[in-house]
């Protein structure tokens, strides 16, 4: 099982960007993906799922309306994705896998995407 | 939301102590409690899930117990490798969420 995620990404202000997770080695349609945030020297903030089996998605409250999460089945890859970035986006940025109420949340994790967003 | 509040926010002890760290729920959460060790510059590691079953390949000196709104992760006997932040998450209701993190220090 691995989940790789695209690289470390420097944006400015009211910029967009579209960040990525690619899944690979289990069936990517059966185990739901979330994004996880972690500004610097903070703690961890869950921010959405989705399963890509029929792209059901919850957000969290927090990050609603501020970021967008898609999946792409055929490339067994999950995104998230912001419309106009702010300096407070600043934070790393993981997925992980989440198998449903037998499982364990989160079992395998991306390495993480280091987002910062200066002027 | 439920809120998580964990306790202490950080704590040092020797090797071989018997460590315990304690998360609290604004509501019920049932059993649907997991608990991450996370080392510095490194990915979330999930330690137990379900409030008390160990992930596989994680040592047996790591013991989660408790439900509904109290849950306690006890590591037996404290090892140089523990020095970490640990989190708890429930993830009974949407939004899911973490507690704010303990920092274990040796």
């Amino acid at each position: 099982v691995q989940l790789v995620q695209s690289g470390a990404e420097v944006k400015k202000p009211g910029e967009s960007l579209k960040i990525s997770c690619k899944a690979s080695g289990y069936k990517f349609i059966t185990y739901y993906i979330a994004w996880v945030r972690q500004m610097p020297g903070k703690g961890l903030e869950w921010m959405g799922i989705i399963y890509p089996g029929d792209s059901d998605l919850k957000y969290s409250p927090s990050f609603q309306g501020r970021v967008s999460v898609s999946v792409d089945k055929s490339n067994t890859t999950a995104y998230l994705q912001w419309g106009s970035l702010k300096a407070s986006d600043t934070a790393m940025y993981y997925c992980a896998r989440w198998g449903g109420y037998n499982y364990g949340p989160f079992d395998f994790w991306g390495q993480g995407t280091l987002v910062t967003v200066s002027s | 939301d439920i809120q998580m509040t964990q306790s202490p926010s950080a704590l040092s002890a020797s090797i071989g102590d018997r460590v315990t760290i304690t998360c609290r729920a604004s509501q019920s959460f049932g059993s649907w409690l997991a608990w991450y060790q996370q080392k510095p510059g490194k990915v979330p590691k999930l330690l137990i899930y379900k409030a008390s079953t160990l992930e596989s390949g994680v040592p047996s000196r790591f013991s989660g117990s408790g439900s509904g709104t109290e849950v306690t992760l006890t590591i037996s006997s404290l090892q140089p490798d523990d020095a970490a932040t640990y989190y708890c998450q429930q993830y009974k209701s949407y939004p899911w969420t973490f507690g704010q993190g303990t920092k274990v220090e040796i």
